[in-house]
């Protein structure tokens, strides 16, 4: 069974830029998780979709936003970026029911300068 | 979600177990500890999670205490390949809710 992928794997915005990430889960698995990870703040939760619908959501501005596809694949969006959003972003899935472990992705490492 | 407390960094000889400890003191009825970890430029990989007994899967095992105030993970024959950071988290299971909330983890190293 294939893992979660992520694309792209790396990308250079400059500031200002808008930028769409991409998260396919797990064959079977309808629970998406998109995680931001810095060196300073490290792993930090920024929302959870199951079944196309946003079922929790951390605390990071507007300017972040998601969606799930009826087939659970997920895109993320962040608009005018700051250099501040230079990070790892990760993407996990689950199956769905709050006790199944998470299934991460390798990221996208995405820079603004 | 409960907070939890890690040493930042943990050596450890190939061959011989690692014992990760992890302090959750304020740790509700409801609450699970888990252990993640995450190799260098990978994403997190679960390892084990527990309520109140003991656990012992493939990878690891896991030992908490009767309070459930604190925890330990064992990896009972560390590799080179087991260096990484390891995160425990504790969060209530909530139907359909997926937030795992991550500390700053111990970093742990298989030395040869």
């Amino acid at each position: 069974k294939a893992g979660v992928t992520q694309t792209p794997r790396y990308l250079i915005k400059t500031r200002g830029q808008q930028v769409t990430l991409s998260c396919s889960p797990i064959s079977g698995h309808r629970s998406v998780s998109w995680y931001q990870q810095t060196p300073g703040q490290g792993l930090q939760f920024l929302f959870e979709y199951f079944s196309e619908t946003q079922r929790n959501k951390g605390n990071f501005p507007g300017r972040f936003s998601g969606r799930q596809f009826s087939n659970s694949r997920s895109e993320m969006n962040v608009s005018t970026l700051e250099l501040g959003d230079s990070a790892l972003y990760l993407c996990a899935s689950s199956f769905g029911t709050g006790l199944n472990e998470q299934f991460f992705g390798p990221g996208t490492r995405l820079t603004v300068l | 979600d409960a907070k939890t407390t890690q040493p930042p960094s943990m050596d450890c000889a190939e061959g011989r177990a690692a014992n990760l400890p992890c302090n959750h003191s304020t740790i509700s009825g409801n609450e699970y500890v888990y252990w993640y970890r995450q190799i260098h430029s990978q994403g997190p990989q679960y390892i084990i999670h527990g309520l109140k007994n003991n656990e012992t899967n493939e990878m690891a095992s896991l030992i908490i205490t009767e309070d459930r105030k604190s925890s330990t993970l064992i990896l009972p024959h560390a590799t080179l390949r087991d260096t990484a950071v390891y995160y425990c988290i504790v969060r209530a299971i909530i139907q359909g809710a997926q937030k795992l909330v991550f500390g700053q983890g111990t970093r742990l190293t298989i030395n040869p």
